[in-house]
């Protein structure tokens, strides 16, 4: 069975552009949930998707957004990127809402705005 | 302010000597803890989890310990080995009410080195 599968796995940018990532959950699972890993600030919770829809959300600005499709592949998009916006962008699936299943990480994309 | 805090950035320890991973929370409302493994170019993987009604779950050669009232949970690895460096990060949960799903709060990680 495959992993979790998130492109691309390296990206650059620049200030003020926006960026697209994609995941695609382990086949079956029908919860995505992302991440955002710093080295000041560990693995934080952006949003968790779930059927299609937002279940929860974490303290991040709304320039951050995503969307579930109905095969359960995640998109995650940045709008207006900042500086601080590097990091590495985990995708994590589950079987069912993310906390009450085993959550699995994809590898993570990481991307630097300049 | 960090809900789930691990206040060791780095630990290292002797192959098949005992490493402790330690991890402190400050919210009383976390009922599930877990704690993944990461290593470079990887995502985190799930390595042992406890739920609040139990103060110890054992995996093999880890066992995670839960302190209730002292808001701290410990993963104890016996004996380490070379193959267990890696980054350890601690994250809790809590059922956020009436949404019916729960968030994971993670550590910032601690970064084991086991030494042939």
């Amino acid at each position: 069975k495959a992993g979790v599968t998130q492109t691309p796995r390296y990206l650059i940018k620049t200030r003020g552009q926006q960026v697209t990532l994609s995941c695609s959950p382990i086949s079956g699972h029908r919860s995505v949930s992302w991440y955002q890993q710093t080295p000041g600030q560990g693995l934080q919770f952006l949003f968790e998707y779930f059927s299609e829809t937002q279940r929860n959300k974490g303290n991040f600005p709304g320039r951050f957004s995503g969307r579930q499709f109905s095969n359960s592949r995640s998109e995650m998009n940045v709008s207006t990127l900042e500086l601080g916006d590097s990091a590495l962008y985990l995708c994590a699936s589950s079987l069912g809402l993310a906390g009450d299943n085993e959550q699995f990480f994809g590898p993570g994309t990481r991307l630097t705005v300049l | 302010d960090q809900q789930v805090k691990q206040n060791s950035p780095s630990l290292s320890v002797q192959e098949g000597r005992i490493s402790i991973l330690n991890c402190d929370y400050t919210n009383s409302m976390f009922d599930y803890f877990l704690w993944y493994k990461k290593y470079p170019a990887e995502g985190p993987t799930f390595l042992i989890s406890i739920s609040s009604i139990k103060d110890k779950n054992e995996d093999g050669r880890f066992t995670v310990f839960l302190n209730k009232s002292a808001k701290h949970l410990s993963l104890h690895i016996v004996p380490s080995q070379p193959g267990d460096s890696a980054v350890y990060f601690c994250a809790a949960s809590a059922k956020r009410s009436g949404a019916g799903s729960y968030q994971l709060t993670f550590g910032k990680g601690t970064k084991l080195s086991v030494i042939p």
